[in-house]
């Protein structure tokens, strides 16, 4: 069992809906919580960290953290045709400078 | 704002050869992590430097090594390139407990 698992996808939402990315992990321990957005053949680049249960927003997404289920999830609103991008999710054992620990990656597209 | 620099962006060598990748990191960021990225893949763990000393390994062969300089710019040396290290090479930077920011890459291709 890898240590964080995404679902491989492909998910495809229309333009203008709501696109729900979902990852679970296995380690209690872990801390930090990251969504990176990456094209093909470009490095991942980083779209929202989140470190407490909750919500946390930010323009179109929004990450929630539900350290009890070891769930974390990316919300895109109004999903737009640049949004398709395969999305990882990374997770670190320790709140600070360490090693991230991705999942497999969810493709996504946006059908305009 | 300055960015992660990689080079080169692209390698082409042949089985049995040797690689060195370069890694410039963001000014000031004091922890450098090297990556690699198969195709279809997760980017993998291979090797962390955190001021200059071996902070942390992964899944890095015995065949590669890698190091931090004076100037905080890194290197990861390959020999022995088998056709299975074909990759995306990944460095990226962070400082403190500040989120990880990634280069643009090395793409390798073992013939």
């Amino acid at each position: 069992q890898k240590e964080v698992e995404q679902n491989s996808g492909p998910l495809s939402v229309p333009e203008g809906a709501i696109a729900s990315l979902n990852c679970t992990y296995s380690d209690r321990v872990s801390q930090s919580f990251f969504w990176y957005r990456q094209y093909s053949g470009k490095s991942p680049e980083l779209i929202m960290s989140i470190y407490s249960n909750g919500d946390k927003e930010d323009g179109r997404f929004t990450a929630q953290l539900n350290k009890a289920s070891q769930y974390v999830s990316l919300l895109i609103r109004d999903s737009q045709p640049s949004d398709s991008a395969t999305y990882l999710c990374a997770v670190t054992r320790i709140q600070g400078a360490q090693k991230l620990v991705f999942g497999q990656g969810t493709r996504l597209t946006i059908n305009p | 704002a300055a960015g992660v620099i990689q080079s080169p962006r692209h390698l082409i060598k042949e089985k049995r050869e040797t690689a060195t990748l370069k890694c410039y990191p963001i000014p000031r960021h004091d922890t450098v992590y090297w990556y690699q990225q198969g195709p279809g893949q997760d980017p993998q763990f291979l090797i962390s430097f955190y001021e200059k000393m071996q902070s942390d390994k992964g899944s890095i062969p015995d065949r590669f090594s890698a190091q931090q300089f004076s100037d905080y710019h890194s290197e990861l040396n390959m020999s022995s390139l088998e056709l299975g290290d074909s990759a995306l090479y990944f460095c990226a930077s962070s400082l403190g407990s500040s989120p990880l920011h990634f280069g643009n890459g090395t793409r390798l291709t073992v013939t």
